[in-house]
């Protein structure tokens, strides 16, 4: 897997819009990069991926670099529901498919 | 909700039993993964399986450690003779392997206790 590095927390005003950061500066040509978020005491859920073009769902928008060194997870408006732990991974993408989580960001969404 | 299910949530256990945890995934996804996360922590990958076939084992999964796919379809992982380490949330998640993408879907975990 590429190693991901990404700031231990965060904070974001509820109602604005939370950008989170994620460095993977080792990230190989076809390895996709993933977010995840976890909410206390829950499994992940998944929430968005991508190769080297921006990328929106419902969820949320991911824009990667041109180089793709680094993307960010982008919240457009964050509610209180939000507050997670984020996670960005960028796993191999070989018939070996584990992947390697970090600690994430933990984003917390004020009032 | 056909996601990712396991059974049992919670399990509270004394140091030397044998414990056991199942997953059912998405059906129709032919992979399916085992993390442990202990608190503060991201998951940790323990091993994954590819239709019935194990193909990756961590070396966190020690001899104590089992995990089975029969018919690819739900998995369990046994723990033997659990030790007060063992105490973590095991997670289970399925995908169903594309050419490149590979998205995971996690179930609830199950919290395991070791008294």
């Amino acid at each position: 897997d590429a190693k991901t590095t990404q700031p231990p927390s965060m904070d974001c005003a509820e109602g604005r819009a939370a950008n989170l950061p994620c460095n993977h500066s080792t990230i190989s040509g076809n390895e996709y990069v993933y977010w995840y978020r976890q909410i206390h005491s829950q499994g992940p859920q998944y929430i968005i991926h991508g190769l080297k073009n921006n990328e929106t769902n419902e969820m949320a928008s991911l824009i990667i670099t041109e180089d793709r060194k680094s993307s960010t997870l982008i919240l457009p408006h964050a509610t209180l529901r939000d507050t997670a732990v984020y996670y960005c991974i960028a796993p191999r993408n070989t018939n070996a498919g584990k992947s390697t989580f970090g600690d994430g960001t933990t984003l917390t969404v004020k009032p | 909700d056909t996601g990712v299910s396991q059974n049992p949530r919670h399990k509270i256990t004394k140091r030397g039993q044998n414990v056991t945890f199942r997953c059912d995934p998405i059906s129709e996804h032919n992979r399916l993964y085992w993390y442990r996360q202990t608190l503060g922590q991201g998951p940790e990958f323990l091993t994954y399986f590819q239709n019935e076939a194990q193909l990756e084992k961590s070396r966190l999964l020690s001899d104590r450690f089992s995990a089975e796919r029969p018919k690819g379809s739900f998995s369990t992982l046994e723990i033997q003779r659990t030790e007060q380490g063992d105490s973590a949330m095991y997670l289970c998640a399925s995908s169903l392997r594309g050419r490149l993408a590979d998205t995971q879907y996690f179930g609830p975990g199950t919290r395991l206790t070791v008294l």
